[in-house]
């Protein structure tokens, strides 16, 4: 079935720097991906999505490329601030948008010193 | 517009009891899903609810049941509670084959 393996936190970083974590995927067909973040306390926002191989997706300065060849879905920000110390969860659908069933990793949790 | 909302947010219940977690979707949707999400795990996919309808379900046994009504809003309902039932549940509602947005959670503890 499908799968989601994400590096496991927590990720520890001070303020302005880069964060990469790292996530891999395992499908059939042609999923969708998606990084959502979940801040203390909340359910879950979606941060960014991509629905097909080479595609880029971005917002509040995070970005993440679907790469079919090595089944990946890195997250990246080149300079964070504290605000965004929170659980990062990678995830899949298989299909376009994220209505259908979801199948999560297990979560990267990401602490951003001052 | 309110977004998806859950209630209660907070309960606990002992072993072998039934309890039922309530699910508002944003206004608009009409696709209700349902997660759990146990402490320092990713949610997993419990069921899906359209037009009325279990129209997906994950691995999880028959004790957890659902319901959704007529104005999209739903019900998860576990049976026999154990243990390790204790979780976060987190409902997400859609417009079928669309994003989805979750709510806050109810944090069940089964003692």
């Amino acid at each position: 079935g499908d799968s989601v393996t994400q590096m496991e936190g927590p990720v520890t970083l001070s303020e302005e720097a880069f964060l990469t974590i790292n996530c891999t995927y395992t499908a059939t067909g042609y999923p969708s991906l998606f990084w959502y973040v979940q801040y203390p306390g909340e359910g879950l926002q979606l941060l960014l999505k991509a629905t097909k191989a080479d595609d880029k997706g971005s917002n509040k300065g995070f970005e993440a490329t679907y790469r079919k060849e090595t089944t990946s879905f890195h997250l990246e920000k080149g300079s964070v601030q504290v605000s965004d110390s929170a659980v990062y969860f990678c995830a899949l659908s298989d299909h376009k948008a994220a209505g259908n069933k979801l199948t999560f990793g297990g979560g990267t949790r990401v602490l951003v010193k001052p | 517009d309110a977004g998806v909302t859950q209630s209660p947010t907070h309960l606990i219940k002992t072993r072998g009891q039934q309890v039922t977690l309530r699910c508002s979707p944003k206004s608009g949707h009409d696709t209700v899903s349902w997660y759990q999400q146990a402490l320092g795990q990713g949610p997993q996919f419990i069921f899906q609810y359209y037009e009325e309808e279990e129209r997906q379900r994950g691995n999880f046994p028959d004790r957890f049941s659902g319901h959704q009504f007529p104005n999209y809003s739903s019900e998860l309902n576990v049976n026999a509670l154990l243990l390790g039932d204790s979780a976060l549940y987190l409902c997400a509602s859609s417009l079928i084959s669309r994003e989805a947005f979750f709510g806050q959670g109810t944090r069940l503890t089964v003692v």
